[in-house]
């Protein structure tokens, strides 16, 4: 079974705060992506790599950064976080080639 | 990104009931997902379909993919109290090296018992 798991499942930061999230595969997945969620905007795709220092924008990367130094690792940065960054993050994992997108359990983000 | 319509956006049903919903897009898609998600959770794959006409089960999840390539359905059946959740579907344009999906709102599911 593919295992994603997020570093935290709840954090509360504050306004102006530099914020890591961080998402690991056990998988040896190329490819990792970092979503948020919000009560009806659905899932919006942020960042995604597609290997190791690779990486591409999403639909809304504005307030945010990714690494990935190590293949099984991908982390989401917020560098100054605001309120509007208050949601749910999903992380997500897929091997090259196929289709189907495995999600970590997700990490809520309150930003006061 | 393009969203998917996908409906209904909830339903309230009797345990024992059978349960359908779909999504519906004005583009073409190659895959078609489908994922639930408990509160709290991340999504959950449940089934993929990789081409059109294709019929797929998962114990009592049955899912579809529409013959235009442009809707998928999915229906549980006889439901019980741990299919309450919300229900995802997910769609992809492109080949095997296009990773993008584009996710419909979702449905949520109450089941009464």
């Amino acid at each position: 079974d593919v295992k994603v798991t997020q570093s935290s499942r709840y954090l509360v930061k504050r306004t102006g705060e530099k914020v890591f999230l961080e998402c690991v595969q056990d998988m040896d997945h190329e490819n990792m992506f970092w979503y948020r969620q919000d009560p009806g905007l659905g899932l919006r795709l942020i960042y995604f790599s597609y290997d190791v220092k690779m990486k591409e924008k999403g639909d809304i990367p504005e307030g945010y950064s990714v690494s990935r130094e190590k293949k099984e690792r991908f982390s989401l940065i917020l560098e100054s976080a605001s309120t509007n960054q208050t949601s749910m993050y999903l992380c997500a994992t897929t091997r090259q080639g196929a289709r189907e997108q495995y999600f970590g359990p997700g990490t809520r983000l309150t930003v006061t | 990104g393009q969203q998917l319509n996908q409906s209904p956006q909830s339903m309230f049903i009797q345990e024992g009931e059978d349960v359908s919903m779909n999504c519906t897009s004005s583009s073409i898609f190659n895959t078609w997902l489908w994922y639930k998600q408990d509160p709290g959770e991340g999504p959950v794959l449940l089934i993929a379909l990789y081409k059109a006409g294709e019929l797929t089960s998962n114990g009592r999840l049955t899912a579809q993919f529409g013959i235009t390539r442009k809707d998928s359905f999915l229906n549980i059946s006889a439901s019980i109290p741990s299919d309450v959740g919300i229900y995802f579907c997910a769609g992809q344009f492109g080949g095997a090296g296009s990773y993008q999906l584009t996710f419909g709102k979702g449905t949520k599911l109450s089941v009464i018992p």
